[in-house]
């Protein structure tokens, strides 16, 4: 499985844009993109993915390096319930059952201050 | 529309015993994935059934086993269980493979 590299922690301030950094130097041509997060005491959530192009949606932004060997997740505007650990997973979309596992790292614990 | 479920939320067992937790899937999904989360960790993936089969494995000892019922739901099975097997277990459930997985809240399962 091809690896990512996160930092440990991050800090931002609430309504506050933070960028979440990723490296994937190892990717390959047919490995999307996919970040999850995990609040405290629940199971990890769905935020976005992408494969080469940028992407958004109503949660976050996803900035993709044109050579593909990093990403950045966006948060416009942080409130205080986007403190969480956020999860950057390569998934390779080659097809068949690899779309089920997810190789999760130790992610960036992302604390939001008031 | 409920989410993924499980039970039960919080377990204790002693060494050696055996335990089974227990997961239904997000309405309209079919596949469905166990991870173990360790403390301070990222979940780890166990399986993942699809068509009451187990398509897929990950680095965990033949003690860890599955089933899945003809209604999607699933089973966790963990037989002669050690202390390092106190962890979060947490089930996810997806359609056919695609890309989006849900998650459950996850039983937190204590080995004394």
């Amino acid at each position: 499985d091809a690896k990512t590299t996160q930092p440990n922690s991050m800090e931002s301030n609430e309504e506050e844009p933070v960028h979440l950094p990723c490296n994937h130097s190892t990717i390959s041509g047919t490995d999307y993109i996919h970040w999850y997060r995990q609040l405290p005491s629940q199971g990890p959530e769905y935020v976005i993915h992408g494969l080469t192009s940028n992407v958004n949606n109503r949660m976050a932004s996803l900035a993709i390096a044109e050579d593909r060997k990093s990403s950045t997740l966006i948060l416009h505007r942080a409130t205080l319930r986007d403190a969480a650990v956020y999860y950057c997973i390569l998934r390779d979309g080659a097809g068949g059952t690899s779309y089920g596992k997810l190789t999760f790292g130790q992610g960036t614990i992302l604390t939001v201050h008031p | 529309d409920a989410g993924v479920t499980q039970s039960p939320t919080h377990l204790i067992k002693t060494r050696g015993q055996q335990v089974t937790l227990r997961c239904s899937p997000k309405s309209g999904h079919d596949t469905v994935s166990w991870y173990q989360q360790a403390l301070g960790q990222g979940p780890q993936f166990i399986f993942q059934y699809y068509e009451e089969e187990e398509r897929q494995r990950g680095n965990f000892p033949d003690r860890f086993s599955g089933h899945q019922f003809p209604n999607y739901s699933s089973e966790l099975n963990v037989n002669a269980l050690l202390l390092g097997d106190s962890a979060l277990y947490l089930c996810a459930s997806g359609y056919s493979f695609r890309d989006t997985q849900y998650f459950g809240p996850g039983t937190r399962l204590t080995v004394l």
